[in-house]
């Protein structure tokens, strides 16, 4: 039991380039979330889904996009990176119903940073 | 405006004792307050959560207390251990916010 998964764990991109951060989740969550974490801040919700193939947009979704084909896979997206995207991106999953449904668990976090 | 705010940025506790963690937040629609921890490199780890229909709750060596009328929580590590040293975040969820909402954190040090 893996828990929560994310690749990669690192990358550096140009400005304008495009690329994929893929998130998975064996505990068959139906909740995911992306959040970003910036130095001295707290996590920021990007993105999540509420179930396979919904998504929505959290506090700051301008420029990314996300896709949610299985249950267990959350995909963001950066179409044209920029500078202000170097963040540690971190995703995060939730079971539906039941105690403790807003207990979220996290992935390890991958570092992107954008030149 | 930030909801939920970690006003000390960091705290150092000797070993053995108690280590105090506090958090406000300003929206009364919260229903459910969580605390992570963090390590260097890592992602949070879930601690301990209070729902608001409770004042307090235990797990171990972690209690935490929620205040309603103040708005303040807090969590309690008795003893700390040298373990303890990471960033805690005290996140809250419902108010009408999707995901959960995140205060600064605190970076909490224990000292031998």
């Amino acid at each position: 039991n893996a828990g929560v998964t994310q690749t990669p764990k690192f990358r550096v991109l140009k400005t304008g380039q495009s690329m994929t951060l893929l998130c998975a989740q064996d505990m068959n969550h139906e909740y995911m979330y992306w959040y970003r974490q910036d130095p001295g801040m707290g996590l920021r919700l990007i993105h999540y889904s509420v179930g396979e193939g919904t998504t929505a947009k959290g506090e700051v979704p301008d420029g990314y996009n996300v896709s949610r084909l299985k249950k267990q896979n959350f995909l963001l997206g950066l179409e044209s990176a920029a500078p202000s995207q170097t963040s540690v991106y971190f995703c995060a999953s939730s079971t539906l119903s039941g105690v403790g449904t807003d207990t979220q668990y996290f992935g390890p976090g991958t570092r992107l940073t954008v030149l | 405006d930030q909801q939920v705010k970690q006003n000390s940025p960091s705290l150092s506790v000797q070993e053995g004792r108690i280590s105090i963690l506090n958090c406000d937040y300003t929206n009364s629609m919260f229903d459910y307050f969580l605390w992570y921890k963090k390590y260097p490199a890592e992602g949070p780890t879930f601690l301990i959560s209070i729902s608001s229909i409770k004042d307090k709750n235990e797990d171990g060596r972690f209690t935490v207390f929620l205040n309603k009328s103040a708005k303040h929580l807090s969590l309690h590590i008795v003893p700390s251990q040298p373990g303890d040293s990471a960033v805690y975040f005290c996140a809250a969820a419902g108010g009408g916010a999707d995901g959960l909402t995140f205060g600064k954190g605190t970076h909490l040090i224990i000292q031998p």
